[in-house]
């Protein structure tokens, strides 16, 4: 079955402190991977695609990695305005799946 | 540009009240459309999707139905709401292959 698994569940920091959140996948025919940032009560706003394992993205302190199985969400000296909750999805051939998301929180 | 609409935020319901949630989209045609529902502290489960007018697929059976009456609206309904319909209703379109664009988002409590 395609599954898409996000780890931790919650993070928290001490703003400045770098860290990497991890998504991990499943799935046969993998068309793309997605990062999306989620304000409370707000939609999911689009960060990254990455389509192929060694592919890299990068924005601001956020960067995004993607091998065979997994991809990684790395932040760097991360401040207050980074907190959210970050999801991760891919899309196969039918559907879009997300994992339930990490909630990363900074403290100043 | 394209943008994405969905109304209302929030909405207070009874139980047994019907339901109509709206997304429409612009500057885009044909756009493959869906419907999302978010339980507080979870992920998004895919509920309806389209991929054209009149064309709807159901991922998970329930007390919701959606409708595509033109290419850029797609409708969130129910005859009558349950307790368990409390949720954050996400609609987001997307072009082949491509990731998602959401809306804002609306906030339904049944009460």
């Amino acid at each position: 079955e395609d599954q898409v698994t996000q780890s931790p569940e919650a993070l928290r920091l001490q703003e400045g402190e770098s860290s990497s959140l991890n998504c991990s996948y499943t799935v046969s025919g993998l068309r793309g991977l997605f990062w999306y940032r989620q304000d409370p009560g707000k939609g999911p706003e689009f960060l990254f695609t990455l389509y192929s394992a060694g592919e890299e993205k990068e924005k601001e302190r956020l960067k995004a990695t993607l091998t065979k199985k997994e991809s990684f969400l790395h932040i760097t000296a991360p401040k207050p305005e980074d907190s959210a909750t970050y999801l991760c999805a891919y899309s196969s051939a039918s559907k879009i799946i997300f994992g339930s998301g990490t909630r990363l929180s900074i403290r100043p | 540009s394209q943008t994405i609409h969905q109304w209302p935020a929030t909405l207070v319901q009874p139980v047994g009240s019907p339901l109509s949630l709206e997304c429409t989209v612009e500057g885009t045609s044909n756009p493959n459309l869906y419907w999302y529902r978010q339980a507080a502290g979870r992920g998004l489960q895919l509920l309806f999707y389209s991929v054209g007018i009149g064309q709807i697929s159901s991922e998970v059976p329930q007390n919701l139905s959606a409708s595509r009456p033109q290419d850029r609206q797609f409708i969130l309904s129910s005859k009558k709401l349950l307790l368990s319909d409390s949720g954050f209703y996400l609609c987001a379109w997307s072009e082949q292959g491509n990731g998602y664009t959401f809306g804002s988002g609306t906030r339904l409590t049944v009460v």
